[in-house]
């Protein structure tokens, strides 16, 4: 069964740092990949997403992500946070299975982000 | 952009209570729904897929007769939790999605059950 691998748990950084939250995921077909972000108080909102063709995709917010095949890996970077971006992050992965289309969206257990002013 | 309204945002009753927790997709039409529940600490935990018309499917380890789901038009889902008991006590999400698979899921903001 695919699973999604999210290593850093809680980040705390200081504005304009630079941030990479790590996400690896366990399957070896065809994947969808997406990172959902979930600020305080409020829903999960799409942050960004990979379907196909160019790797590094860019979302909202300034964020990117960069899908690598070989390492089964799709870490999302930003260049500089703001105090705003304090917010929980998951990665999430759904894998394509046959003819019978995309299986169900795997999470991953979130990144609690804090970005201190 | 997709808006999906859940309502109500939190509950608290008494064991044995059944509870309903709507989903509604307000300005597209969903042809599949979802309802996941999220633990403390924990990432969210797919419980059902339902699409319109048809019976929910559930993950295993759900039981189906504890969590009825109905969605019975392209904007509306619930979810209902019969006879809840404290264990059943979590935050429950629902998400929606247009008609291709591989689209991204819209989601609600949750419902905080408490079950005394």
């Amino acid at each position: 069964a695919q699973s999604v691998s999210q290593h850093n748990h809680h980040v705390i950084l200081s504005e304009a740092a630079s941030l990479e939250l790590g996400c690896n995921y366990s399957y070896g077909g065809t994947v969808n990949l997406f990172w959902y972000v979930q600020y305080p108080g409020q829903h999960l909102q799409l942050l960004l997403k990979y379907f196909s063709g160019d790797p590094l995709v860019k979302g909202i917010k300034g964020f990117e992500a960069e899908f690598i095949k070989s390492k089964f890996s799709f870490n999302l970077r930003k260049p500089s946070v703001q105090w705003s971006d304090t917010a929980e992050y998951f990665c999430a992965v759904t894998a394509r299975r046959g003819n019978t289309g995309f299986q169900k969206l795997v999470f991953g257990t979130g990144t609690r982000l804090l970005v201190s002013p | 952009g997709a808006v999906v309204s859940q309502h109500p945002s939190r509950v608290i009753c008494k064991s044995g209570t059944s509870v309903k927790i709507e989903c509604r997709s307000l300005d597209f039409q969903a042809t599949t729904m979802f309802w996941y529940r999220q633990f403390p600490k924990q990432s969210l935990m797919l419980m059902a897929t339902s699409n319109e018309g048809s019976k929910a499917t559930y993950e295993q380890g759900v039981e189906k007769d504890k969590f009825l789901i109905n969605h019975a038009s392209l904007t509306l889902s619930t979810l209902t939790v019969t006879s809840a008991h404290p264990e059943d006590s979590s935050f429950y999400i629902c998400s929606a999605r247009e008609s291709w698979s591989n689209q991204p899921q819209h989601f609600g903001d949750g419902t905080r059950l408490s079950i005394l």
